[in-house]
């Protein structure tokens, strides 16, 4: 199976402008959530989806948003860019086996730069 | 809250050395525990995991123990090669849940 794609790969971004990420998960995952990862709060929960609603929201401002489609595809969505947004965003997905449901795999992440 | 705690890095070694990072964790329930690794320019990889106290997850030849009297569950490794040489996340979740981290430990294993 292919694995969790995020395009695009690098975006560099000036300040107050907003940005649109995208991710497509591990074929038949249905859960997708994101992280943000930087050199100074290291990995950070952003939010999760299932079947298209969110099941789970970390400790973001509402500048970040995200939503989810009917093919499990998810995007995310940060408004008004600050400095302080540069970071690597990962997307995750994880399957619905039992006993396995509890793993997350990672894609190569987007690295955002913003000027 | 939840939290995880790793030891400071980074960590070198020389090849074929032995390899301990240490983890401890802060949960309320029953966490599943993780260890993710980080290839510089890739996103995370899972590389084990264990369920419940005293399961060992195993994989590539890293190894560890869920131990709940300790709340620990420590990587290690008999004999590193240089292709081990990344970034090694401890985490937790609660119910499949979001995945809380570890500050990460970068590891350096030289010829």
């Amino acid at each position: 199976k292919a694995g969790v794609t995020q395009t695009p790969r690098y975006l560099i971004k000036t300040r107050g402008q907003q940005v649109t990420l995208s991710c497509s998960p591990i074929s038949g995952h249905r859960s997708v959530s994101w992280y943000q990862q930087t050199p100074g709060q290291g990995l950070q929960f952003l939010f999760e989806y299932f079947s298209e609603t969110q099941r789970n929201k970390g400790n973001f401002p509402g500048r970040f948003s995200g939503r989810q489609f009917s093919n499990s595809r998810s995007e995310m969505n940060v408004s008004t860019l600050e400095l302080g947004d540069s970071a690597l965003y990962l997307c995750a997905s994880r399957p619905a086996d039992r006993g396995r449901d509890d793993e997350q795999y990672f894609g190569p992440g987007t690295r955002l730069t913003v000027t | 809250g939840n939290s995880v705690t790793q030891m400071e890095g980074p960590v070198t070694l020389s090849e074929e050395a032995f390899l301990t990072i240490n983890c401890t964790y802060t949960a309320t329930g029953y966490p599943s525990l993780f260890w993710y690794v980080q290839y510089p320019g890739e996103g995370l990889q899972l590389l084990l995991k264990a369920t419940k106290a005293d399961d060992k997850g195993s994989n590539k030849g890293f190894e560890a123990t869920y131990r709940k009297e300790t709340t620990s569950f420590h990587l290690e490794k008999g004999s590193v090669q240089v292709s081990d040489s990344a970034v090694y996340f401890c985490a937790l979740s609660l119910r499949g849940s979001r995945l809380t981290f570890g500050e990460g430990t970068q590891l350096t294993v030289n010829p």
